[in-house]
């Protein structure tokens, strides 16, 4: 099942709003890495964190990777509209075989009509 | 940039026939990482590959069998299609070390009928 809670599931935005996302588990990841996906097409990185309280900026962006390693946010300032898409926060947990991501739900942002 | 390159982008299959999707990671990555997406969905984890040899297994079903070819290119191959085996098949790749970022393909869009 799914470990990763990604909250809001959708929002709508005008143009020029902050927009905050997050994610947060029961379990303790060591990666976390944040990524937009458009309609048909393969996810895109935005920003990756791989330090408890390490917060990153790509641009409008900004994430930040939680204290106790089960959260973190995303934060999108200033919208524009092709920031419309469906974000995706996952979690990486090193064991000694494989990365694999765990996604959280997504959040899906829409533009206000 | 290169990145992940991922054929055939669409395939569509009649139930019981096989399909093979091919991966071809970013050059010098040597860990691929494939993904199922259903639809509205966020990706699955399916299989990994590092170094040619199998590093992790998630719920990819009996059916499905995954390769890792000594260029690094890996190929998903899928017999007995059935109908809920329609979705986005998605191909990552990282370098091998923990922690390392994966970078998506655009896809492979499978619809079984």
């Amino acid at each position: 099942g799914q470990q990763l809670n990604q909250s809001p599931q959708s929002m709508f935005i005008q143009e020029g709003e902050d927009v905050s996302m997050n994610c947060t588990s029961s379990s303790i990841f060591n990666t976390w890495l944040w990524y937009k996906q458009d309609p048909g097409e393969g996810p895109v990185l935005l920003i990756a964190l791989y330090k408890a309280g390490e917060l990153t900026s790509n641009g409008r962006l900004t994430a930040q990777f939680g204290t106790t390693r089960k959260d973190s946010f995303l934060n999108i300032s200033a919208s524009i509209p092709s920031d419309v898409g469906i974000y995706f926060c996952a979690g990486i947990m090193i064991k000694a075989a494989g990365n694999k991501l765990t996604f959280g739900g997504g959040t899906r942002v829409l533009v206000k009509p | 940039a290169a990145g992940v390159i991922q054929s055939p982008r669409h395939l569509i299959k009649e139930k019981r026939e096989t399909a093979t999707l091919k991966c071809y990671p970013i050059p010098r990555h040597d860990t691929v990482y494939w993904y199922q997406q259903g639809p509205g969905q966020d990706p699955q984890f399916l299989i990994s590959f590092y170094e040619k040899m199998q590093s992790d297994k998630g719920s990819i079903p009996d059916r499905f069998s995954a390769q890792q070819f000594s260029d690094y290119h890996s190929e998903l191959n899928m017999s007995s299609l059935e109908l809920g085996d329609s979705a986005l098949y998605f191909c990552a790749s990282s370098l091998g070390t923990p922690r390392e970022t994966q970078y998506f393909g655009p896809g492979t869009r499978l619809l079984v009928l």
